[in-house]
């Protein structure tokens, strides 16, 4: 069955830097892309970032983009998130989720992973 | 970017009731337009996708409709279980966005 794990989750320092991973399997990982998608304490889902099965093509949300970048390794399937300039409104759950079979929606999403931003 | 607008922001409703939750776009989104329930605690789950297909193992209960611009989640017949927060969310255009979401709670 599908499993998506993430981890690197943790307390950082506003300014600092931290990455995250999703280990993936039971499906073929490198015929999918791969998204990320996060939640602040008590509030909506918010689309991070995509790439596509290849690591071709990559896609940020506005909030992210110059700061985050969306990377993955197919010999490991591992899905990376590397964030840099952090500050309090990054603060949330980040979730993995894998691509669906017939468009960009999320089939199956991972637990998630809490990290928060403060001094 | 695409906004989507969700209403109810809160639904209180019993069991055994039939439900309809709306999604607005702020442009037309043509079919792509997906469905989620989240449960406290909880990663979403995927009920429907390209605005009408059911994703396999969810209850008949649940079906979508509509396209462009307005979208439409109606549970048909309110099970325990189904007490959570819906979001919709689009894949026409990147940034993908989503709804602010609709709490459903028994009444």
């Amino acid at each position: 069955q599908v499993q998506l794990v993430e981890s690197g989750g943790g307390v950082v320092q506003p300014g600092g830097s931290l990455r995250l991973s999703c280990t993936a399997s039971g499906f073929i990982f490198l015929n999918y892309g791969m998204h990320w998608v996060r939640q602040a304490p008590g509030k909506g889902l918010e689309w991070v970032a995509f790439i596509r099965f290849d690591g071709s093509n990559k896609y940020y949300a506005d909030s992210v983009k110059g700061r985050f970048t969306i990377s993955r390794d197919n010999s490991k399937n591992i899905l990376y998130l590397q964030m840099n300039s952090l500050s309090a409104e990054d603060t949330g759950i980040y979730y993995c989720a894998k691509n669906g079979h017939l468009g960009d929606y999320f089939d199956y999403w991972g637990q998630g992973t809490l990290f928060t931003v403060s001094s | 970017d695409i906004q989507m607008t969700q209403s109810p922001s809160t639904l209180s409703a019993s069991v055994g009731d039939r439900v309809t939750i709306t999604c607005r776009a702020s442009q037309s989104i043509s079919s792509w337009l997906a469905w989620y329930q989240q449960k406290p605690g909880k990663a979403p789950n995927l009920l429907i996708y390209e605005a009408s297909i059911s994703e396999s193992g969810v209850p008949s209960r649940f079906s979508g409709s509509g396209s462009g611009t307005e979208f439409t989640l109606t549970i048909s017949s309110l099970q325990p279980d189904d007490f959570a927060t819906y979001y919709c969310q689009q894949y026409n255009s990147y940034p993908y966005t989503f709804g602010q979401g609709t709490n459903l709670e028994i009444k």
